[in-house]
């Protein structure tokens, strides 16, 4: 079975530039979400998804963050404009349809970004 | 609000000798529990999980951990530390209130030397 799918793997940007990520989850999985992993800290959820409704964003700085799961499949994360806080691993993860015994996420390799 | 409390940010342990990494956490109600690891440059892989079947978990590599509801503890054991456990251990709870999305605990960094 395949795992959850990120790209890019790295991204260097300059503050106030835009950039997207995009991850394609495990196929069947009808929920999805993103974290942030600022180096040192434990992963921070920044956006839940059902299928393609938004279930919780509250942690999301919507003021330059913006995240879509159009077809209910693949997601992207985007930052516009990024500043030099927003440096950090972007985790997307996927989970099986609600009412799993277990809720266990799994992990995509994430995307690493540095802003300068 | 759920959350969990690690106790400790960094621990040292000698190859061998027993390992103990502590967490607390807080749930107004029937949490899932869980212990990730992340090694350097890797991503995050689920050692263990607790959901409300037996207490004592055992999990990937050696280790596991125990569900203690009186103490609210779920802390992490391995009997024999290896070198190529030297990582970063999380401490995760979930749970149906919060659309089972996971909140991490700030990580304990575990050092095996020689």
């Amino acid at each position: 079975e395949a795992g959850v799918a990120q790209s890019p793997r790295y991204k260097i940007i300059e503050k106030r530039q835009s950039v997207a990520f995009w991850c394609n989850p495990i196929s069947g999985h009808a929920t999805l979400y993103w974290y942030q992993q600022i180096l040192g800290q434990g992963p921070k959820l920044l956006i839940q998804f059902q299928n393609n409704g938004v279930v919780d964003d509250s942690q999301l700085p919507k003021d330059r963050f913006s995240a879509e799961r159009l077809k209910g499949v693949d997601s992207t994360l985007k930052i516009q404009p990024a500043k030099l806080e927003d440096s950090a691993v972007y985790l997307c993860a996927s989970r099986l349809e609600q009412g799993s015994s277990y809720n266990e996420q799994f992990f995509g390799p994430g995307t690493r970004l540095t802003v300068l | 609000a759920q959350s969990v409390t690690q106790l400790d940010s960094h621990v040292s342990v000698s190859e061998g000798t027993p390992v103990l990494l502590r967490c607390n956490y807080s749930s107004s109600y029937s949490p899932s529990l869980f212990w990730y690891v992340q090694h350097p440059n890797k991503g995050l892989q689920l050692l263990l999980k607790y959901t409300s079947a037996a207490t004592l978990v055992k999990g990937i590599n050696g280790f596991e951990a125990e569900f203690k509801k009186s103490e609210t503890s779920f802390h992490l054991t391995k009997p024999s530390a290896h070198m190529s456990d030297a990582a970063e251990y999380f401490c995760v709870v979930s749970g149906s209130n919060s659309g089972y999305a996971l909140n991490f605990g700030k990580g304990t960094s575990l050092l095996v030397t020689p």
